[in-house]
Order: C-alpha cells, then structure tokens, then sequence
C-alpha cells in the first residue's frame, strides 16, 4: 500500500534554509504536495508538483522531485519564526495520502 | 482557491449519540471527497474516499457501519459518527476534490465525546 514517510522534527536559524525531506512509495502518483498546519488550524496547502517535473519555485519555496528516488524536498528560504509549524507531504493517486508531517522550529 | 466548508467546527456530545458532519464545497463541484482523523500531533489519517453518488471507499480498520459517509451531491458530503465513544474524540477534516489538480480542505472539526 501506500505509504509516505518524513522526518519528525527539524529546527534552524532565522534567515538560514530549511529543507524538508519526503519519501513515499506509490510511483503511480500523479501530484504530490506540501501543506503546512499551525497549532490547532485546519491545513494550507503551500506548493504542488506534478509527477513529471523535477523542480518548481515558488517565492522562498523550491520543491525538488526526484521520481527515480521516490524523494520529495521542500525548501524555504530565509526562514522565519512565522515558519514554524508542521509540514506534510502529500501524493496523489486515485487517494490523497499525507506523510507522517515534520515540525519544523525556528529560533532566533 | 475554492472554499470547502465544514461545520461544526467543535462539537461535544454524549457517550452513545451520534454526530453528522459536514463537508461543503462553495465554489465548485466535488467529484470526489476525502475523510481524513487527526490524532493530536499525528499526521492525517485517510478514512474513506467518496465519489458522488456511489458508495465511500473505506481503508483498511475504518469501520464503515461506526462512520457513515454520505455524498449525495456533489457540493456536500457528510460523516456520521454513529454511537460515539471517547475513543472517537478526533479532529476530523474534510478534503474536496474537482478532478483537477488540487485538494481543499475544510477547517476541520474537534469532537470531543464525553
């Protein structure tokens, strides 16, 4: 079955580069996305990519996608305290499955 | 983006009662909704899968007859959770779908059963 995994934590400087890793195994997905959930709030969808693209930049965010790996990144740039929440990957088949979620915590 | 709506947004009722759910797509036909249960500082877990006008897809340990899903059209589709225990008090979120590329949740609703 399915199955999306991600790191549990991650914790960086203001103003340095986060980056959030994402495994899953389904190679049939079609997109995969990055959704971000602050403490007690619904989700906020961030970036998508579709399965045939290796790369897309949004702003401060560069999703990577390497499709041989099954590896999906996010990258923020110039992260900041308001960055600070859980991040979860997500891909999409015929069912949309979400990873495990990584909380990220950014200090001064 | 397309607003999904999903009232109550908390909800607290009495051990053996059951509680619907509602999921609302505002702007957009969804063809396709998604119940996902959020235990605290968990990841979303999927429930069922439903597609309007047939039976939900449930996964595997969901138990079909405990949370009914009906999506009878394709604006709304609602969660029955039937006879609910403590062990149900979950933050459940709704996800649509239009067939393209993305899903729009709904805000999400905090059921506590006591």
């Amino acid at each position: 079955g399915e199955d999306v995994e991600q790191s549990l934590f991650l914790s960086v400087r203001e103003g340095d580069s986060s980056v959030i890793n994402c495994t899953y195994t389904d190679s049939s997905s079609t997109y995969l996305y990055w959704y971000k959930q602050e403490p007690g709030a619904g989700l906020q969808l961030l970036t998508y990519i579709f399965s045939n693209m290796d790369m897309k930049q949004d702003q401060r965010l560069t999703v990577l996608l390497n499709k041989k790996d099954k590896h999906l990144s996010l990258r923020i740039a110039d992260t900041q305290t308001g960055d600070s929440a859980i991040y979860f990957c997500a891909e999409l088949t015929d069912k949309l499955i979400f990873g495990t979620g990584t909380r990220l915590q950014v200090f001064p | 983006g397309a607003v999904v709506s999903q009232h109550p947004s908390w909800v607290i009722c009495k051990s053996g009662t059951s509680v619907k759910i509602e999921c609302r797509s505002l702007d957009f036909q969804a063809t396709t909704m998604f119940w996902y249960r959020q235990f605290p500082k968990q990841s979303l877990m999927l429930m069922a899968t439903s597609n309007e006008g047939s039976k939900a897809t449930y996964e595997q340990g969901v138990e079909k007859d405990k949370f009914l899903i009906n999506h009878a059209s394709l604006t709304l589709s609602t969660l029955t959770v039937t006879s609910a225990h403590p062990e149900d008090s979950s933050f459940y979120i709704c996800s649509a779908r239009d067939g393209n590329t993305e899903a729009f949740f709904g805000q999400g609703t905090r059921l506590t059963v006591v």
